[in-house]
Order: C-alpha cells, then structure tokens, then sequence
C-alpha cells in the first residue's frame, strides 16, 4: 500500500518570502507520478504541480518548484516569493501507473502568508 | 465555463433522508471520481467511473451508489443518511487514468442533522 506523509500540519510565511513544504511518501512501485494541490478557503481544489517518477528534472511552475529525490521519496515544494493568495492547505498526493490505481493524498498542510 | 460542476454547494438534511449529488464536467474526459473530504480535511477516494465502467469502489457503505448515465456525469446518491455522512464530497475528472491529472469540482459540503 501507499502513503503519503505530510508531517507538518501548519506553516506561516512572510508575503514576498520562500517557503518549503515537505512531503514523503512509500511505496514499492518504480513508475509513478506525483502532485501537488492547493486547496484555498474557497475550498476548490486546484493543481499546482505535476512531477514524473521517471524524470530527474525537478518540475517548475512560476513561483512554484519541487525538490524531487526519489532515492529518499521525498517530494516538497518550495514557494518562492510567497503572495497572500497563496494562504490554503497544501495537499500532497501520489499514484503509480498501475491499472485501476487511485491518487492518494497526505494529510494536508495549512500555509498561512503574513503581509 | 465551469470546467466540472456539482450541485448543489451546500446540502442540509435529516439523518434518514436520501440525497442525490450531481456533477458534469465538459472537459470530454473519460474518467470521473468521487472524494470524500472529512472534518480534518482528510481527502479519499470513494470512486471511479471510466467511460460509465466502475473501475475504483473504495470500502464505502453501499448506502452510497454512484451512477453514470454518461461518461460527462457522475451522480452519487446516499440512501439512510448517517451523522458520520457530513463531510464535503468532491467530483473530479481526468483525461484517462488516475495518472492524469485530475479537475475538481467545486465540492457540496453535506450537513446531517
């Protein structure tokens, strides 16, 4: 079985700052992808970043990058240039390229931005 | 345009009673799911239909019952609502697989009294 680990549950960043947002995950699986997702107080769940097991390039989006090790199954993401609208839960999610495999979510994690 | 609906947002009920969640999205994907999101904000999978097949049935009580008139809709009914029911319940959509990255709805956030 998966799992995704998210292991802590708040952060807090002044606006205009970098943050990083860890995540591990477990599995025996060798091809997967994994995400990221946001979740703002509007509730709507919105992807902010996609990686595949299978590259090394870490993937990038905007302000938005990941530091992938696959040896470690590590997985963050790092914010650079925080912004207000950035404050949301931060969810990390995982699934292999298996046959009917679902995407499994961590905890969460709540970043609240300072102006 | 709203890539995947549901509706409604918001639903109050009685312990008992039955309810129905509807969503569609235009995005002309072949998979649908549906997600629970308890009060810790704890996000699981319930199911997973792929053109109108179930493929994904999680250990979900079968009060719950997903239905599929096309591969654009995914409805979830839940008969004998339970107080444990609250939760918000998320509808997504991807291209093909689970790998795929998937759209969301805007959620229903359900209340049993």
């Amino acid at each position: 079985a998966q799992t995704v680990t998210q292991s802590q549950p708040e952060m807090s960043v002044q606006e205009a700052e970098t943050v990083t947002l860890s995540c591990t995950y477990d599995t025996s699986e060798s091809n997967y992808y994994l995400f990221w997702y946001k979740q703002p107080p509007s509730r709507q769940m919105i992807l902010v970043i996609r990686q595949e097991a299978y590259k090394q390039q870490n993937a990038t989006e905007n302000r938005f990058s990941v530091n992938f090790q696959k040896a470690a199954k590590s997985f963050s993401l790092k914010i650079s240039d925080s912004q207000l609208g950035d404050t949301a839960m931060y969810f990390c999610a995982f699934v292999y390229t298996g046959a009917n495999s679902k995407l499994t979510f961590g905890k969460g994690i709540t970043l609240s931005v300072r102006p | 345009d709203t890539a995947v609906s549901q509706t409604p947002k918001y639903l109050v009920t009685q312990m008992g009673n039955d309810k129905s969640i509807k969503c569609e999205q235009n995005l002309g994907h072949d998979t649908m799911y549906w997600y629970k999101q308890d009060s810790k904000k704890f996000l699981k999978i319930m199911f997973s239909y792929n053109n109108k097949e179930l493929i994904i049935n999680e250990t979900v009580p079968n009060r719950f019952s997903p239905k599929s008139p096309d591969k654009a809709h995914l409805n979830l009914h839940i008969n004998s609502l339970e107080l444990g029911d609250s939760a918000v319940y998320f509808c997504a959509s991807s291209q093909g697989r689970s790998v795929d990255t998937q759209y969301f709805g805007p959620g229903t956030r359900l209340t049993v009294l």
